[in-house]
């Protein structure tokens, strides 16, 4: 397996910058990807990391370190509406393995 | 453009029956993917179809199995539920295998009692 490990749950306040972090243990992968999902809703895609280093789009960013095994998905400028669950996923031969998915509740 | 249909979106069933859940595609898409995402397990892969053939597999029991149509639509069916199938059943749709951006349906949620 790919052994993905999340945090189940976090709690931030709008307007604040949050980091949701993502474990892994693979010996390779083509692709690390962040969706985000809406309780009752299908997952959307954010973002996703081929090459170590920092990716950018708009209020979200996501990193990658091959070689620890870890990436991490910031969220600057939280607003309610961010409140949902993360998903991070390993993309490798055609497929995707998913994390369990950390729940961020945005406060006011 | 639509996105990704399922149907039906939610389904009660009780034990031993079998269940068949729909999937169609965004138009222009050929690949289907479909998962089973759970509280404790989260999203997990159970079978690609491209071209209406398998293309690839997940480690689920042979009572789960799906089929694609020659309009890219596809099914997923599983026999003899058990208490432990219960869960959103998501297929994913994306222009072709190896492709790596995929657009999720809004699920089935399944029921087993």
């Amino acid at each position: 397996g790919q052994n993905i490990d999340q945090p189940t749950e976090m709690t931030a306040t709008e307007g604040a910058i949050v980091q949701i972090n993502c474990t892994y243990q693979t010996s390779g992968f083509n692709g690390l990807f962040w969706y985000q999902q809406h309780a009752g809703e299908a997952p959307t895609f954010l973002s996703y990391n081929v090459l170590d280093g920092l990716e950018e789009k708009g209020r979200f960013s996501s990193f990658l370190s091959r070689s620890k095994g870890y990436s991490y998905l910031l969220l600057k400028e939280l607003q309610m509406k961010d409140s949902a669950s993360y998903l991070c996923a390993l993309y490798n031969f055609n497929k995707f393995y998913f994390g369990s998915g950390t729940k961020l509740n945005v406060k006011p | 453009k639509a996105g990704v249909t399922q149907t039906p979106r939610y389904l009660i069933k009780t034990r031993g029956q079998q269940v068949t859940l729909s999937c169609s595609p965004i138009s222009g898409h050929r690949s289907v993917s479909w998962y089973q995402q759970t509280p404790g397990q989260g999203l997990q892969f159970l079978f690609e179809y491209f071209s209406e053939t398998q293309r690839n597999k997940g480690n689920f029991p042979g009572r789960f199995s799906g089929r694609q149509f020659s309009n890219s639509r596809s099914e997923m069916n599983v026999s003899t539920l058990e208490l432990g199938d219960s869960a959103l059943y998501l297929c994913a749709s994306k222009v072709r295998t190896g492709e790596n951006i995929q657009y999720f349906g809004a699920g089935t949620r399944l029921s087993v009692l």
